[in-house]
């Protein structure tokens, strides 16, 4: 068991530029979950997949942002023409349905900073 | 009014001291996460829990569905409890967690 990865860790930009993060989950996980966290607050939600089927999706995530996990394993998390706002941590988190109220594990985070 | 609340905002105690955290929610839930935060940002799974209390190590959590609310426990607590505790909970409907907004303790040597 790796635990979930993500990168990059950092990733500063310009505004205006798009980002693109990856989160590998634990292997056997069929659910992924991407949460937005901002300093001194808690993780939002933004988008959870089962397997490679997005199933929900917060009001959260404007259409600049997208997320996809095309074969159900690894998850990219692409936010087009950044804006100022779009800095905080990406966290990255997966969990397996086979028991009920598995907890979900949680990757180290990607923070991004606009400039 | 918030999903999730958290209390206290922040905490400080004595090594050695018996600290509660509490959480209440407003909505039905299917399940409650307890997460620990350290700085850094690595969250790591205490607990999840539906109904009653469950242990591990020197901590306790506990959940009363009616009252909507639950507690976690640190027995004997230790400097590096020090993290901000994170209470997140699972709608009947739907697999997304509404986080609160977290407990920031420190534990004095």
């Amino acid at each position: 068991d790796t635990g979930v990865s993500q990168n990059p860790r950092h990733k500063i930009t310009k505004r205006g530029q798009n980002v693109t993060f990856r989160c590998d989950p634990i292997s056997e996980h069929n659910r992924l979950y991407w949460y937005r966290q901002t300093l001194g607050q808690g993780p939002e939600f933004l988008t959870y997949f089962q397997n490679e089927a997005q199933l929900e999706k917060s009001r959260l995530l404007s259409d600049r942002f997208s997320a996809e996990r095309p074969k159900g394993s690894f998850s990219t998390l692409e936010i087009q023409r950044t804006e100022q706002g779009d800095s905080a941590m990406y966290l990255c988190a997966s969990s397996t349905d086979r028991l009920s109220n598995q907890p979900q594990h949680f990757g180290d985070g990607t923070r991004l900073s606009i400039l | 009014k918030n999903e999730v609340e958290q209390s206290p905002q922040n905490l400080t105690a004595q090594e050695g001291e018996f600290i509660t955290i509490n959480c209440s929610y407003s909505v039905g839930i299917s399940a409650l996460h307890w997460l620990q935060q350290h700085p850094g940002g690595g969250i790591v799974s205490l607990f999840m829990l539906s109904s009653g209390k469950k242990k591990h190590g020197r901590l306790i959590a506990t959940i009363n569905i009616q009252e909507k609310h639950s507690s976690l426990h640190i027995t004997a607590s230790h400097p590096r409890d020090s993290a901000v505790y994170i209470c997140a909970v699972r709608g009947n409907y739907g697999q997304n967690f509404v986080f609160g907004p977290g407990t920031r303790l420190s534990v004095l040597p």
